[in-house]
This record gives structure tokens, sequence and C-alpha cells, in this order.
């Protein structure tokens, strides 16, 4: 099993462009989440997917799209870059939902910055 | 709300012990605690629930303190592999089943 995987691990883009970073996880996980980690902020949740077909907002989503292609696989949209997404982003997976019994499972992460 | 974590940052001489707090100021359900070693993605450690059922390691114990909103998580006899910062995600009684609030982080170093 890998897990939860995310790619890239690594991205430079400019303001005003866009991408779509990956996230894919084979534990067969209904529950899927991305954040973003911040020097002395903590991990702040950006949006979630209670389950295939379903996207909810999460503390900070501006800026950010998402979609949750199937069950395995959730992937995240920057529209337009700014500095300030500049970011380490986490993918996560959990088997139902990752507030009670079950435990959420991280991806390597992508180190992203925004000139 | 989010949790509140103290203290910031300990630093451990191996073999010492340690205590890291989460408190919210709102009645909480559960408690996970992670652990994230630098450039290293966070590890779950453990789950508190209210009532006292715990999921976790073996070898790392926790409290929690439903009229205190506190959880605590005792770190005994240190290695230097204990060394990262430590998280607590807290979810409330009328939150979102599937949503955790994240305290900012306690930073503990081992050394030889």
């Amino acid at each position: 099993n890998a897990g939860v995987t995310q790619t890239p691990k690594f991205q430079v883009l400019k303001t005003g462009q866009s991408m779509t970073l990956q996230c894919a996880q084979d534990m067969n996980h209904n529950s899927m989440y991305w954040y973003r980690q911040d020097p002395g902020m903590g991990l702040r949740l950006i949006y979630y997917s209670a389950s295939e077909g379903t996207t909810d907002k999460g503390e900070v989503p501006n800026g950010y799209n998402v979609s949750r292609l199937n069950k395995r696989e959730f992937s995240l949209r920057l529209e337009s870059a700014a500095p300030s997404q500049t970011s380490v982003y986490f993918c996560a997976s959990s088997e139902v939902g990752g507030g009670t019994y079950n435990e959420q499972f991280f991806g390597p992460g992508t180190r992203l910055t925004v000139l | 709300q989010q949790p509140v974590q103290s203290p910031q940052a300990v630093i451990l001489r191996e073999g010492e012990d340690a205590v890291i707090n989460c408190s919210s100021s709102k009645a909480l359900y559960s408690v996970h605690w992670y652990r994230q070693k630098h450039g290293e993605a966070p590890v779950f450690l453990m789950i508190l629930l209210k009532g006292g059922e715990q999921k976790g390691h073996e070898k790392i114990s926790a409290s929690f303190n439903e009229k205190k909103q506190q959880s605590s998580l005792y770190l005994t006899a240190s290695q230097l592999s204990y060394s990262g910062t430590y998280f607590c995600g807290t979810r409330d009684n009328a939150g979102n089943n599937r949503k955790l609030i994240w305290g900012l982080g306690t930073s503990l170093a081992v050394n030889p």
C-alpha cells in the first residue's frame, strides 16, 4: 500500500499562473482533506470531501477549488496563484469521519512557492 | 475555536519526561494527537473520546478531562526519536463530524 500520494513534491509558480495539486489514496477511505501549513500557523483546512461526489469548504477556501474525481482521488486547483498561497499543502484521508474514531493519514506534502 | 497548546516549545535531555497540554474554550467530543518531524507529514499518535475510550500507540499515554475541556499528552523517558512538533486536533460537540480544528503545535527537542 502506498497510502496517500501527492504530486508534485515541489512547485514554483509565477503570480497569476494556475496549477492543480493531485492527491490519491489506496486505502478505500471515504473522507479526504486538503490542508495548508504555514510557519507558526499549524494546519488549516482548505476543503474536504466527506464522500465521493461531495465537497465542502474549510477554514481558508478562498482562491482554491477542488474536485473529488472518484473515491481515490481528490485534487486542489489554484486558478490564479498569489504569493500568499506560498505554503506546504497536505492531503489527508480517513476511513469515515476523521473527527471521531478514525485517524487521518497524511500525504508527504507539496511545497509550493509563488513568486 | 482553535485549541490552545502549551507549552509552545520544550527542550529535554534524553530520558526526561514532558507533558503537552491542549485546551479548548468549547466542550469537546474528541481530541486527536499527531507528531510531525521536520520536513515530513504529520503522523497519528492517539485519539481520546468523550467517555474515556482511547485509540493509539502503546508507548504514549494521554488524558482527556471533559470538564476542563483539556487533554494532556505524556511523554515519559523521552528518546531522541520523540523530537518533532506535536499537534492536537479537536472536535467539539456541535462541530461537523468530519472536521478537526488544529492547535498551533508544541515543538519538542530531545537532546543526548
